[in-house]
């Protein structure tokens, strides 16, 4: 599959610890943020996004914490597994239906 | 799987060559988002169809350009192509009246321009 993964910045680690995958955004207007998974040969997938007014969201088995006075956001993702295994992208938006805005992204390797 | 269906999912073209890619929404959704992605960046908003019109657009020049039709699938036109257009072209449908997180993604077409 295609790789999207070259000269990311990389998580390495092992089934079932937790990994916490951070992004610095830089619109301090952005009311949306959301966290994307992308794996190889696939285009981004949905995993959970917070609003401004909001500094914790959680979901199955992934929590989001976003500090505003930082511009920070975080993926927490518990239990590690190895279908855990893409890179992820943070993306920011002024509205619900605005455009997205993607940072960099992190790749996360885990390992049996 | 998501719904989202681009055509085709590789090819190859020659610099200041015209290349058209596809996609086919989801079934109900009538927007289509169009994103470039070069290796190891995240997507980049390329512009937005809804209801055949175009409904905001990113920092791309003109020469990338776009049809939305009565069904709702979309088409990306580049013109001139250039090494640095090549990139993974991604689209995403979504209802207009949810938020993006209704938006799914195709699985992208890989662009290689030589």
């Amino acid at each position: 599959g295609e790789s999207v993964g070259l000269h990311l910045p990389t998580l390495s680690v092992q089934e079932g610890d937790n990994s916490i995958i951070n992004c610095a955004y830089s619109n301090s207007a952005s009311d949306y943020f959301i966290w994307y998974k992308q794996e190889s040969g696939k285009g981004p997938q949905f995993i959970i996004d917070i609003r401004s007014n909001m500094d914790k969201r959680q979901g199955q088995r992934v929590t989001v914490l976003l500090n505003k006075t930082v511009k920070h956001l975080s993926l927490q993702i518990a239990a590690t597994q190895p279908g855990d295994s893409a890179v992820y992208f943070c993306a920011e938006s002024l509205s619900g239906y605005s455009t997205l805005t993607f940072g960099k992204g992190t790749m996360l390797l885990v390992s049996p | 799987e998501t719904g989202v269906t681009q055509s085709p999912t590789h090819l190859i073209k020659t610099r200041g060559q015209q290349v058209t890619l596809r996609c086919s929404s989801q079934s109900g959704h009538n927007t289509v988002s169009w994103y470039q992605q070069a290796l190891g960046q995240g997507p980049q908003f390329i512009f937005q169809y809804y209801r055949e019109e175009e409904n905001g657009r990113g920092n791309f020049p003109p020469r990338f350009s776009g049809l939305q039709f009565p069904n709702y699938s979309s088409e990306l036109n580049v013109n001139a192509l250039e090494l640095d257009d090549s990139a993974l072209y991604l689209c995403a449908s979504s209802p207009i009246t949810s938020r993006f997180t209704e938006a799914f993604f195709g699985q992208g077409t890989r662009l290689t321009v030589v």
